[in-house]
């Protein structure tokens, strides 16, 4: 079974809304944490947030807030005010304490356009 | 944040030759380096984990005599394509964990490094 799904090939949203990127994930582990990197077309993997199994609440990094949402094994990515900069490859990961936090395990990825 | 960065960015090779790719942590020790592929249009997949001082242990499926990694100090860690083909070409990219902040939280990716063998 695939440990991250990510069923939205691809996005399209207008410059200064809100866009939401799906990300489900599976594991019976009771700790592990939750990723979400950028891509963008010149290839390097920028962190943007970071979503812990046991964090009471939701993590945001300015205008990016992770909808964690455990009994249903999502962790949504949501941007808000999209930039024509945040055009690029997103990429959900997880990684579980049975692995001693180190394999990070990638879903398919979202490919985000962001029109003017 | 923790600077990871990959030598060559870009490399050509001609099949049956040999390619090395380095990976370096530049402000941080790392205790833990991994490397990944990415084919065109593809997510990343793990090939293999490093920690210093030990023989990385390889995903399965991946050639480990292939794939040659050394992780010999705690700011470098090197991925030699052995006998290259064409079905190697792939985008590398390495990341290393053991920097600044919560070391069990982020690893640091270095920009990657693009194999095209003819």
């Amino acid at each position: 079974a695939q440990k991250i799904t990510q069923t939205q090939p691809g996005m399209f949203v207008q410059e200064k809304e809100a866009v939401t990127l799906d990300c489900t994930y599976d594991t019976s582990d009771p700790s592990y944490g939750l990723f979400w990197y950028k891509q963008p077309s010149s290839g390097e993997m920028i962190f943007l947030i970071y979503q812990g199994s046991y964090d009471q609440q939701n993590a945001t990094e300015g205008r990016y807030s992770l909808n964690f949402q455990k009994a249903r094994k999502s962790a949504n990515l949501v941007i808000s005010a999209s930039q024509l900069g945040d055009s690029a490859m997103y990429f959900c990961a997880m990684r579980e304490s049975k692995s001693g936090f180190q394999k990070l395990v990638f879903g398919t990825g979202t490919r985000l356009l962001v029109s003017p | 944040g923790a600077v990871v960065s990959q030598h060559p960015s870009r490399v050509i090779c001609k099949s049956g030759t040999s390619v090395k790719i380095e990976c370096r942590s530049l402000d941080f020790q790392a205790t833990t380096m991994f490397w990944y592929r990415q084919f065109p249009k593809q997510s990343l997949m793990l090939m293999a984990t490093s920690n210093e001082g030990s023989k990385a242990t390889y995903e399965q499926g991946v050639e480990k005599d292939k794939f040659l990694i050394n992780h010999a100090s705690l700011t470098l860690s090197t991925l030699t394509v052995t006998s290259a083909h064409p079905e190697d070409s792939s985008f590398y990219i390495c990341s290393a964990s053991g920097g600044p902040g919560p070391a069990s939280v982020e690893q640091f990716f270095g920009p990657g490094t693009r194999l095209t063998v003819l």
